[in-house]
């Protein structure tokens, strides 16, 4: 059973700059979810993917977007970075959504906004 | 607005003492509570998931309960190592399948 993995590690981009990053879920989930971590904070729900479509959203602009394939796998897109985006953002897949919900997380991609 | 809440923010132990970590919730209505270990630049590791049904689970030298009554989450390390020195997150679950709301975290080092 393989986990979930994410790619790029890291990226440096430049403010006004677009960036896509990538996320595989584990192994028979469906289900995929994005978080926002500062340095030295708990992570921000960003927004859930369920069958490819967009399934519950946090406090983020649209500037930041998804998609998830008939694969599972998921790309997060960010538009018009900010310096306040770089972070790590991990990903997390679960099985369909009301079952157990356990969520298992990627090792994260460390975005720097110059 | 749900908030969770981890004080401490750092705690530092000596090898073999037990560690108790403090996690609280302002909603009892949580759908489930979820503990992360997470090492320095590192992703999450998920160690214990206790369904709002549930008021503890145990896993190894990990024990975690939960108090819904009291908004009251806490995670037991029983007799600490040097390798259990990392960030202890614990997050809230929703609604069934929607977003954990996370505390900011517990940093433990463990000194031999």
């Amino acid at each position: 059973e393989t986990g979930v993995t994410q790619s790029p590690t890291h990226l440096i981009k430049t403010r006004g700059q677009q960036v896509t990053l990538r996320c595989s879920s584990q192994s028979g989930h469906n289900t995929v979810s994005w978080y926002q971590q500062a340095l030295g904070q708990g992570p921000q729900f960003i927004f859930q993917y369920y069958r490819e479509e967009e399934n519950g959203r946090g406090n983020f602009p649209p500037r930041f977007s998804g998609l998830q394939f008939p694969n599972y796998s998921s790309e997060l897109n960010v538009n018009a970075l900010e310096l306040d985006d770089s972070a790590l953002y991990l990903c997390a897949s679960s099985l369909v959504p009301g079952i157990r919900d356990e969520q298992f997380f990627g090792p994260g991609t460390r975005l720097t906004v110059l | 607005k749900q908030e969770v809440t981890q004080i401490p923010a750092a705690l530092s132990v000596p090898e073999g003492e037990n560690l108790v970590l403090n996690c609280s919730f302002t909603d009892s209505a949580i759908y489930n509570l979820q503990w992360f270990r997470q090492d320095p630049g590192k992703g999450l590791t998920s160690l214990l998931l206790i369904q709002s049904s549930q008021r503890e689970q145990t896993s190894g030298r990990l024990n975690a309960s939960l108090d819904k009554s009291s908004g009251r989450s806490t995670l037991y390390i029983a007799a600490s190592q040097p390798g259990d020195s990392a960030t202890y997150l614990c997050a809230r679950g929703g609604a069934a399948g929607n977003k954990l709301t996370f505390g900011g975290g517990t940093r433990v080092l463990v000194k031999p």
